[in-house]
């Protein structure tokens, strides 16, 4: 595609209940991040693919988080029991090289409401 | 956790002055990037600047980097009602397959 894709753009959703969230990156684009970001606040890490390496899980707030990158391209970000704390806008990027050599293109994220 | 804190936190000017932020980092680095982001959604690359660099320009943007002391400042000259944003810094630290790190941003409103 021409650019990252984020699905869906919103979701509001019970507490308790389990989310995915996808990104498709931009094609050839080996590395891939999630981030989350609350109201009016900064974008806080969670995990990070490049490549074949192991995914850098180290920014993942509690084990009812997890995300996978399927052949090398789209990834699920699952929570799991959601909490009320949970809600923010959970962002993906994508860049094709190594991190920081090139510039990151972003999603334009999902707002995630737990109601 | 967060590398690059960006102050001001907020900023608030008047449509053709020059608005500048500044970015410290608490590491050393491979690269620092400037994003700029509208409306709490996705954001968007200005500029990198690479460790070994000090200056960079393009077009209304300066971007200045001091490895020594950890910093980066970003300068918009002549700024536009249009650059209302909020504009973070981003780190990846050396030394390996690191991920890119935010701040908390700098609010600039730009008044018409």
């Amino acid at each position: 595609g021409a650019g990252v894709s984020q699905s869906p753009s919103n979701k509001v959703t019970e507490k308790g209940k389990d989310v995915e969230l996808r990104c498709d990156p931009i094609s050839g684009h080996t590395a891939l991040y999630w981030y989350r970001q609350s109201l009016g606040q900064g974008l806080e890490f969670l995990i990070y693919f490049q490549g074949n390496s192991a995914p850098d899980k180290s920014g993942l707030p509690s084990d009812r988080f997890s995300a996978e990158r399927t052949g090398g391209s789209v990834s699920t970000l699952t929570i799991q029991r959601t909490q009320q704390e949970d809600s923010a806008v959970y962002l993906c990027a994508s860049s094709q090289a190594g991190i920081g050599n090139t510039e990151a293109f972003f999603g334009q994220g999902t707002r995630l409401t737990v109601v | 956790s967060q590398q690059g804190e960006e102050d001001p936190q907020a900023l608030s000017i008047q449509e053709g002055e020059n608005a500048t932020m500044n970015c410290s980092y608490k590491t050393s680095i491979n690269n620092l990037q400037w994003y700029r982001q509208n409306s709490g959604r996705g954001l968007v690359h200005l500029i990198l600047i690479r460790s070994n660099e000090r200056e960079k320009h393009s077009g209304r943007l300066r971007v200045t980097l001091d490895t020594s002391k950890k910093s980066s400042s970003l300068l918009i000259t002549a700024s536009r009602a249009a650059d209302t944003a909020s504009y973070f810094c981003a780190t990846d630290a050396s030394g390996g397959n690191t991920p890119l790190v935010f701040g908390k941003g700098t609010r600039l409103s730009v008044i018409a």
